[in-house]
């Protein structure tokens, strides 16, 4: 009964290829975020949809394409990846409006490797 | 724009001792704040949120938080930790409307036997 779940956990792959990060919520919320954290664990978001639309778009290389097939799923395709691009991905959701609408619910991150 | 400083990158402190983690921010509007831990190779968990009311927040395990507006500092604490307790706290600022969080650089608790 995973609230955020996250697909694949650990991901490893050379430079120039292409792959995706899916991401789950069983939690009936309106909006989901992708957030990036780096290797000193700062976090920063990517971006975020509300009812799959893109809301929040952060300064992020046009090689990140988020998609959101319906609201409960928000998946992370990334083209020619780069060795900076190494990092723990977050995927989180929220309720998107009402009181609770600020908290955010966070699954359990992908490591991505680039090698 | 809204920022985080949490001027504390590691604190160390042995078990049973109190704790506080510091937090102040900067915004030119009223914000909602957060504390979130993450414990080693896990997602964020949320430990509590500031959003209206009551200055003084409690948590989760025994910690809570207090929002002081004049020195725009959210300090979490706790009365006695335990070695569980060792993990990243993150503190984060969001604003109305936006549900964007801009978290600070984190602050590694290590609970010393």
């Amino acid at each position: 009964d995973t609230a955020v779940s996250q697909t694949p956990k650990y991901l490893v792959t050379q430079m120039g290829n292409d792959k995706s990060i899916k991401c789950e919520q069983n939690l009936g919320h309106d909006t989901m975020y992708w957030y990036k954290q780096d290797s000193k664990k700062f976090l920063k978001i990517m971006f975020s949809y509300n009812n799959k639309e893109l809301i929040i778009n952060e300064t992020v290389p046009n090689r990140f394409s988020p998609k959101s097939p319906d609201k409960a799923h928000l998946n992370l395709h990334i083209n020619s990846l780069e060795l900076g691009d190494s990092a723990v991905y977050f995927c989180a959701s929220s309720e998107g409006r009402g009181p609770n609408s600020y908290e955010q619910y966070f699954g359990p991150g992908t490591r991505l490797t680039v090698t | 724009a809204q920022s985080v400083t949490q001027l504390d990158s590691q604190v160390p402190v042995f078990e049973e001792a109190p704790v506080e983690l510091r937090c102040n921010y900067s915004s030119s509007v009223s914000v909602y704040l957060f504390w979130y831990v993450q414990y080693p190779n896990q997602g964020l968990q949320l430990l509590l949120k500031y959003l209206s009311g009551s200055t003084l927040v409690k948590g989760i395990n025994g910690f809570e938080a207090e929002f002081n507006k004049s020195q725009t500092s959210f300090h979490l604490r706790k009365p006695s930790v335990h070695i569980s307790d060792t993990a990243e706290y993150f503190c984060a600022v969001s604003t109305s409307g936006t549900y964007k969080y801009i978290f600070g650089t984190g602050t590694r608790l290590k609970v010393l036997a």
